[in-house]
């Protein structure tokens, strides 16, 4: 399975707006790039999707290069809530489940 | 709609005993997925299924582990004579298609 690669973690101060950039290589054409985010003692929560270009939600931009090898989350003015650790899983086509890697730890810092 | 539930949400098991993990769907969901997380690590899949089929078990231990997704009632993973290193947090997810996986909040399981 293709996997992919993003920092282990990150610092922010509060109301900074946060970049993590995830490598997809090996990515395969009906692939989608998803994002979650997951809290202590939580489960992950979706956050955002995409195939190519931009995508924007209330949440979070997602953008995606012409050749999707890598996408780049982008939370804007973060809050210490958004500390949390952030995982760029992709979902295949067909029968195939979300792989995921270790994800980017994002600590945000008063 | 209630999310994903999965019970117990802490489990305690001496070594030998058996585990069992129960996830519940969201409503009209029929993809079921199990994950299993270490401290500091990131999630391993399991098993996938869909109602009273194993899809995918790639994920699964070949011994002590299975799964199952009856066609009424919540699916469930089982760990048969459980060891320390089975200590984890299990997650459970659920989907109407491939799409948008919705996650409960995960079974603690101890081994002591």
């Amino acid at each position: 399975l293709a996997k992919t690669t993003q920092p282990i973690s990150m610092d922010s101060y509060e109301g900074q707006e946060v970049n993590i950039t995830c490598s997809h290589n090996n990515i395969a054409t009906n692939d989608y790039i998803t994002w979650y985010q997951q809290f202590p003692s939580q489960g992950p929560r979706f956050i955002i999707q995409g195939y190519k270009t931009k995508v924007t939600n209330e949440v979070a931009s997602l953008f995606i290069p012409a050749d999707r090898k890598s996408s780049t989350l982008s939370l804007p003015r973060v809050s210490l809530s958004d500390t949390a650790v952030y995982y760029c899983p992709r979902l295949p086509s067909g029968n195939t489940p979300l792989v995921f890697g270790k994800g980017t730890r994002l600590s945000v810092i008063a | 709609n209630a999310g994903v539930m999965q019970n117990p949400r802490h489990l305690v098991r001496r070594r030998g005993q058996e585990a069992r993990l129960r996830c519940s769907p969201m409503k009209g969901h029929s993809h079921v997925y199990w994950y299993r997380q270490l401290p500091e690590e990131g999630l391993k899949f399991m098993v996938y299924l869909q109602k009273e089929n194993i899809i995918d078990e790639s994920g699964m231990p070949k011994e002590r582990f299975s799964a199952e997704f009856p066609k009424e009632g919540p699916s469930i993973l089982r760990i048969q004579q459980v060891v320390r290193g089975d200590s984890a947090a299990y997650f459970c997810a659920s989907s109407p298609s491939q799409d948008g996986y919705t996650f409960g909040s995960g079974t603690r399981l101890t081994v002591v």
